[in-house]
């Protein structure tokens, strides 16, 4: 089974700056997909931002980017301008493109709290 | 009602209880999932259903028995659960298995606590 790393536990970030979540993920795939999920407090999880391993342009979406290094298997999430709407956790997971199940692979998560 | 919703939210049991956990999807999808999400521990897989039909089963005890009985709605069966199995319960579908139709959309889960 492929393995995703989050390194950080917690992160805090002030308000109206810019925060980076570490994501890495072991394969030996050279085709997949990889997803950024956020799970605010109480609240269901939802997609933030999807990236085709194939596509070399990194993903985003609004004030929300990643940075892929497929070489060094890392998909960090930045996200700017924080506001306090962003405060969840974060889930970075990895499915192989070859997979006929769908399976998702997630981290531990990362806690993002956002600091007025 | 829009997304994927699951009822109860939260659920206390007994050992010896049986309970079920309901989702149901307004979405049109054709895939559904069950995850165990605990403190600390990345999200379990335990069971997909494409098209009605399970196609995964990662190992799960047998005291969880999944039902589907149409593309929208997902059951999950409790019975003589162990204290280890609290958890939050979730829900996801999505389009299908395939890739491009593989984003899944969540529940909010169900808390279960088993005493």
């Amino acid at each position: 089974a492929q393995t995703v790393t989050q390194s950080q536990p917690e992160m805090s970030v002030q308000e109206a700056e810019t925060v980076t979540l570490s994501c890495t993920y072991d394969t030996s795939e050279s085709d997949y997909y990889l997803f950024w999920y956020k799970q605010p407090p109480s609240r269901q999880m939802i997609l933030v931002i999807r990236q085709e391993a194939y596509k070399q342009q990194n993903a985003t979406e609004n004030r929300f980017s990643v940075n892929f290094q497929k070489a060094a298997k890392s998909f960090s999430l930045k996200i700017s301008d924080s506001q306090l709407g962003d405060a969840a956790m974060y889930f970075c997971a990895y499915r192989s493109a070859w997979d006929t199940g769908n399976q998702f692979y997630f981290g531990t998560g990362t806690s993002l709290t956002v600091i007025p | 009602e829009t997304g994927v919703t699951q009822t109860p939210r939260h659920l206390v049991m007994g050992m010896t209880n049986k309970k079920s956990l309901k989702c149901e999807q307004h979405l049109g999808h054709n895939a559904m999932y069950w995850y165990k999400q605990s403190a600390k521990k990345p999200l379990e897989l335990m069971f997909v259903y494409n098209f009605k039909e399970q196609t995964e089963n990662n190992s799960v005890p047998s005291r969880f028995s999944p039902e589907c009985p149409n593309s929208s709605h997902l059951f999950l069966h409790l019975h003589t659960l162990q204290p280890e199995d609290s958890a939050l319960y979730l829900c996801a579908s999505s389009q299908g298995t395939a890739s491009g139709q593989d984003t899944q959309y969540f529940g909010p889960g169900t808390r279960l606590t088993v005493l």
